[in-house]
């Protein structure tokens, strides 16, 4: 069956500092991943998407994802990190036919002054 | 830019009352997800509509909750009688348009409820 897994619930990193947020999927095919960010009380917004090609994929907001199909991983990067990147952040899989979106659990930012 | 709408954005209900919540998605697309988002976790999904048609309502809990697409355009969402443990964030998203874009889901602001 579809699953995806963040390792890491609460991350808390300095602002300035880098970001790597992880995502390991289980999908038989070739998979459509996505990465979408919520801040506190909002709905959530998409950062960027995985479907073909290129497997280093950029976003909105400075956000930068990589396919691995080796590692069967998507995971978010960000250089330099500001106050404002403190939010919850999802990585899910498209499960294909039944056009549905399988959900991690979230990994939770915060940001230190 | 294209957006999804929900209104409203909080509501605020006792237990056994009616509530209901609205979602226009962005023009166009034919798919329509209503989701619910318990505090701390991932969204669950409750309903999927292509057009006026429901194509999944496996987790909704269909003794009190319904959801119609009359048009194929906007959904409304209705729970009755609402419960305390119906309190969450209840997300709309859409999704439109030949694969694999027309796969991506955008997402409403969401409707905050609260069940007293």
């Amino acid at each position: 069956a579809q699953s995806v897994t963040q390792p890491d619930i609460h991350i808390t990193v300095s602002e300035g500092a880098s970001l790597e947020l992880r995502c390991n999927y289980s999908y038989g095919a070739t998979p459509y991943l996505f990465w979408y960010v919520q801040s506190p009380g909002q709905g959530l917004q998409l950062l960027l998407k995985y479907f073909s090609g290129d497997t280093l994929v950029q976003g909105i907001k400075g956000f930068e994802a990589e396919f691995k199909r080796s590692q069967s991983s998507f995971n978010l990067r960000k250089p330099s990190v500001h106050w404002s990147d403190a939010a919850e952040y999802f990585c899910a899989v498209y499960a294909g036919n039944n056009r549905k979106l399988i959900w991690g659990l979230g990994t939770s930012l915060a940001v230190n002054p | 830019e294209a957006e999804v709408a929900q209104s409203p954005r909080y509501k605020i209900t006792e237990k056994s009352q009616a509530v209901a919540f609205w979602c226009d998605p962005i023009s166009g697309h034919a798919t329509l997800y209503w989701y619910r988002q318990i505090l701390g976790q991932g969204p669950e999904l409750l309903v999927q509509f292509q057009d006026e048609s429901v194509v999944d309502d496996s987790q909704l809990p269909k003794d009190r909750f319904s959801a119609e697409r009359l048009k194929g355009v906007d959904s409304t969402l209705k729970i009755q009688p609402a419960e305390l443990g119906d309190s969450a964030m209840y997300l709309c998203a859409s999704s439109g348009g030949t694969s694999p874009d027309g796969d991506t889901q955008y997402f409403g602001p969401g409707t905050r409820l609260t069940v007293l």
